[in-house]
């Protein structure tokens, strides 16, 4: 099976400008999640999506934002970038099985946001 | 709410040496808990886990045990090799509906030849 894929791997923005990053998940899963990954703040969960809706939410500006399609892949956006969303952002695919023993979650190489 | 924390790094030791990356957490309920590993320029991979009391994750020679009795998920190896030198992270992820993983702040280990 083919792993988590995330596109692109790197980009360069400028303060303002908005961004947006895709992640298509392991065939067959349908729950993606996506982080940010920082020196200063380390791994953060941003949100959650399963079958199209979003299940869960981290602590994070209204300005980070994501969606889900019917195939599963999922793209997560930010507006009004700031020289701190800078972070290498990640992209995680599980079954999204319910209720019971979470399941295992398997992660995209990311990307690489640079903010100017 | 939950948190996981971590043993300080970074850590250096001599090829063949035995590793302990001590990891604890706070949570309500019974977590799954996972040790993920990142080499330079990727993204996490999937060391090891474990999904309730006393169970025993393994993968290519590191094992950690699930202690509720200390919320503990230590990970350890007993003979380390220069390819292991990785960042590793502590994580929870509660039971339930939620994927959300909790991680600690990661260990960076740096095996020396």
């Amino acid at each position: 099976k083919a792993g988590v894929t995330q596109t692109p791997r790197y980009l360069i923005k400028t303060r303002g400008q908005q961004v947006t990053l895709s992640c298509s998940p392991i065939s067959g899963h349908r729950s993606v999640s996506w982080y940010q990954q920082t020196p200063g703040q380390g791994l953060q969960f941003l949100f959650e999506y399963f079958s199209e809706t979003q299940r869960n939410k981290g602590n994070f500006p209204g300005r980070f934002s994501g969606r889900q399609f019917s195939n599963s892949r999922s793209e997560m956006n930010v507006s009004t970038l700031e020289l701190g969303d800078s972070a290498l952002y990640l992209c995680a695919s599980s079954p999204g099985l319910a209720g019971g023993v979470a399941d295992t979650q398997y992660f995209g190489p990311g990307t690489r946001l640079t903010v100017l | 709410g939950d948190s996981v924390t971590q043993m300080e790094g970074p850590v250096t030791l001599s090829e063949e040496a035995c590793l302990t990356i001590n990891c604890t957490y706070t949570a309500t309920g019974y977590p799954s808990l996972f040790w993920y590993v990142q080499y330079p320029g990727e993204g996490l991979q999937l060391l090891l886990k474990a999904t309730k009391a006393d169970d025993k994750g393994s993968n290519k020679g590191f094992e950690a045990t699930y202690r509720k009795e200390t919320t503990s998920f230590h990970l350890e190896k007993g003979s380390v090799q220069v390819s292991d030198s990785a960042v590793y992270f502590c994580a929870l992820s509660p039971s339930g509906s939620a994927r959300q993983l909790t991680f600690g702040s990661g260990t960076q280990l740096t095996v020396l030849p």
